[in-house]
């Protein structure tokens, strides 16, 4: 059971904008930044947001990170079928002394 | 550009051994950490630990000390995971990733992973 808790499942359909959550503990999301990674199906994962709301060179402004308190967010608008993958977020958990995921959310464009 | 190259897929029968390979090119090697990630089938990623590149010191996450060895071999640009005594619950794609910065670090370049199946 993942420290970090995302919804399993989200969808949209094209166009639109959609939301998921990560939300952890005071020892993790609360004292570090959060990362997002995108992971297509049968492909390695991908950097999408690093130190909570930066962008890597080459990721769309479409997509977009945020944290407040213990949660954070990614957003993703104008939503494309091509954006249908699992979406992990992670941050060092100080108590674990570790990294952890969140258990992943598969987003599904219909 | 920054690649990892990891090796190919390795069926193994349980109580054997294996070592995965994880080729970086692209930059200097000793500069950034190697984090290892599991993925069981169907389910999320797991992180592994890390080994620092620089002075060969590797950390391990709760639950894989003990059979999970990373090493290195500078001189190829190569981090390594290997796995002893394997068990059936190893079955697992094995990626590789270059951690960014700090303990906070992102893992901003990933191998394309290594499956490695435990069967009997």
């Amino acid at each position: 059971q993942s420290v970090l808790t995302q919804p399993p499942s989200a969808s949209g359909t094209p166009g639109q904008r959609v939301t998921i959550s990560c939300s952890a503990s005071s020892s993790n999301i609360g004292g570090n930044t959060v990362s997002w990674y995108q992971q297509l199906p049968g492909t390695a994962p991908k950097l999408l947001i690093y130190s909570n709301n930066q962008r890597p060179s080459g990721v769309p402004d479409r997509f977009s990170g945020s944290r407040s308190g213990t949660s954070a967010s990614l957003a993703i608008s104008g939503l494309q079928s091509e954006d249908e993958a699992d979406y992990y977020c992670a941050a060092w958990d100080d108590s674990l002394n570790g990294v952890i995921f969140g258990g992943g959310t598969k987003l599904t464009v219909l | 550009q920054v690649q990892l190259v990891q090796s190919g897929s390795e069926l193994k029968k349980p109580g054997a051994s294996v070592k995965v390979s994880c080729k970086a090119s692209g930059y200097t090697f000793t500069t950034h950490s190697m984090t290892w990630v599991r993925q069981a089938p169907g389910q999320g990623l797991e992180w592994m630990g890390w080994i620092n590149t620089n002075t060969g010191n590797p950390t391990y996450a709760q639950g894989f000390t003990g059979r999970f060895v990373f090493s290195l071999d500078t001189s190829v640009s190569t981090a390594y995971l290997q796995i002893s005594s394997l068990k059936t619950e190893d079955t697992a794609v094995y990626f590789c990733a270059r951690r960014y910065g700090g303990n906070s670090g992102p893992f901003d370049h990933w191998g394309q992973g290594a499956l490695v199946t435990v069967s009997s």
